[in-house]
């Protein structure tokens, strides 16, 4: 009974570096998304999915890339990684339609870029 | 625009009642409730449709005003499993797609 599944789940990077962010859930959910966690902020979305194929921008896009070429996965990518994206990540998806449908979530990467 | 939440913390003794609200700038579809305990994920509580409607989930309900673009979420005879953030998620419409904000929390504490 899996769900949600982010990998990896805590990571130090250096600035510059790049790296990305599995997320794999197994519930056959269109809606996929990533958000992060920084404290005082709440949940803020860096980009969503609604289907396979498909990526949108979310309310904080700059600095990450995402990617979704199966339905179940959506990556998440810091290309030049900097100390501002020392975050929290979590990985949500939700079935059809996100109105009515709840998210599920993943228990997230923790990132530290020094 | 995330929407608001009040307040932004808040400690109970156990058995105590709270409210926690919620509002947007946004005409709304609807309304998602999550409970966070530290360390963890957000976990689902209820989503409120259009309709005014409330919705129950044990002690815990909440209920939608549209026209008000508000939420509240009401917390009666508190337990201390109710400790964590609560976030509210406001769904509106955004570039065709239905999309769900959250709020920044409300950090719950309950004590015995």
């Amino acid at each position: 009974n899996a769900g949600v599944t982010q990998t990896p789940k805590f990571r130090v990077l250096k600035t510059g570096q790049s790296m990305t962010l599995l997320c794999a859930q197994d519930m056959n959910h269109e809606y996929m998304y990533w958000y992060r966690q920084d404290p005082g902020m709440g949940l803020r979305l860096i980009h969503y999915s609604v289907g396979e194929g498909t990526t949108a921008k979310g309310e904080v896009p700059d600095g990450y890339n995402v990617s979704r070429l199966k339905k179940q996965n959506f990556l998440l990518g810091l290309e030049s990684a900097a100390p501002s994206q020392t975050s929290v990540y979590f990985c949500a998806s939700s079935g059809t339609g996100a109105g009515n449908q709840p998210q599920h979530f993943g228990d997230g990467t923790r990132l530290s870029i020094l | 625009q995330q929407p608001v939440q009040s307040p932004q913390a808040v400690i109970l003794r156990e058995g105590e009642d709270a409210v926690i609200n919620c509002s947007s700038s946004k005409a709304l579809y609807s309304v998602h409730w999550y409970r966070q305990k530290h360390g963890e994920a957000p976990v689902f509580l209820m989503i409120l449709l259009k309709g005014g409607e409330q919705k129950g989930h044990d002690k815990i309900s909440a209920s939608f005003n549209e026209k008000k673009q508000q939420s509240s979420l009401y917390l009666t005879a508190s337990q201390l499993s109710y400790s964590g953030t609560y976030f509210c998620g406001t769904e509106s419409l955004s570039g065709g797609y239905q999309k769900v904000t959250f709020g920044t929390g409300t950090k719950l504490q309950v004590i015995p």
